[in-house]
């Protein structure tokens, strides 16, 4: 397909679980975002990758959350030990270019709607 | 860091109405200025952006923004809404230091009654 892809749509997970979420970006995109969009709010940027280099993790909000985009291309977000406060929907964004110059505008995945019970 | 208001939380128009959404948002250097919109059961895409340049920009579907650089404002508007226009729209900004992030506002959601 041509644009960003994650999976799975939705999650549930029992408090405690551990959960993987997965994001393709689209082919020869250099970075890649992801973001936490909680319920009635706007997204919120967790981490950032150029290649499988993670430049920025400012975002991320514990040390539970860990993420990893080991080749370059596909980039796995895992959450250990949830929380009921995890439940949000997370994003994940691709980049063509590196920072730099221009600003390179980001293409949005339809993201994955994660519920802690 | 930077920051993103969006005063509207919630907004219902009838068809044809005019629609001005605010955003205000915080940074004291330079910015590019963007609005996406979200419609049910998709994902967000891009509507309109700023990065220099004339300040009234004009992105798809007939909608258009404003950046007024001493109200650090950057108001969407459309003259006539359609019912099609239902959907959630989100200011974001991106700081030039920062990279390619986005900080966004916490989103309006528009309702038009057909």
């Amino acid at each position: 397909g041509a644009g960003v892809s994650q999976s799975p749509r939705y999650k549930v997970a029992k408090r405690g679980q551990d959960v993987a979420l997965r994001c393709d970006p689209i082919s020869g995109h250099v970075s890649l975002f992801w973001y936490q969009q909680a319920l009635g709010q706007g997204p919120e940027f967790l981490t950032y990758f150029q290649n499988e280099a993670q430049l920025d993790k400012s975002g991320l909000p514990s040390d539970r959350f860990f993420a990893e985009r080991p080749e370059g291309s596909v980039s796995t977000l895992k959450i250990q030990r949830t929380q009921q406060e995890d439940s949000a929907v997370y994003l994940c964004a691709s980049v063509l270019a590196a920072p730099g110059g221009s600003y390179n505008e980001q293409f949005f995945g339809p993201g994955t709607r994660l519920t802690v019970l | 860091a930077q920051s993103v208001s969006q005063h509207n939380h919630h907004v219902i128009l009838s068809e044809a109405a005019s629609l001005e959404l605010g955003c205000n948002y915080s940074y004291g250097g330079t910015v590019n200025l963007f609005w996406y919109v979200q419609y049910p059961g998709q994902h967000l895409q891009l509507l309109l952006k700023y990065f220099s340049g004339d300040p009234l920009v004009k992105g798809i579907k007939g909608f258009e923004a404003e950046f007024i650089k001493s109200k650090f404002s950057f108001n969407l508007r459309k003259p006539s809404v359609q019912w099609s226009d239902t959907a959630e729209y989100f200011c974001a900004v991106n700081a030039l230091n920062a990279g390619n992030m986005l900080t966004f506002g916490g989103g309006t959601r528009l309702m038009v009654k057909p």
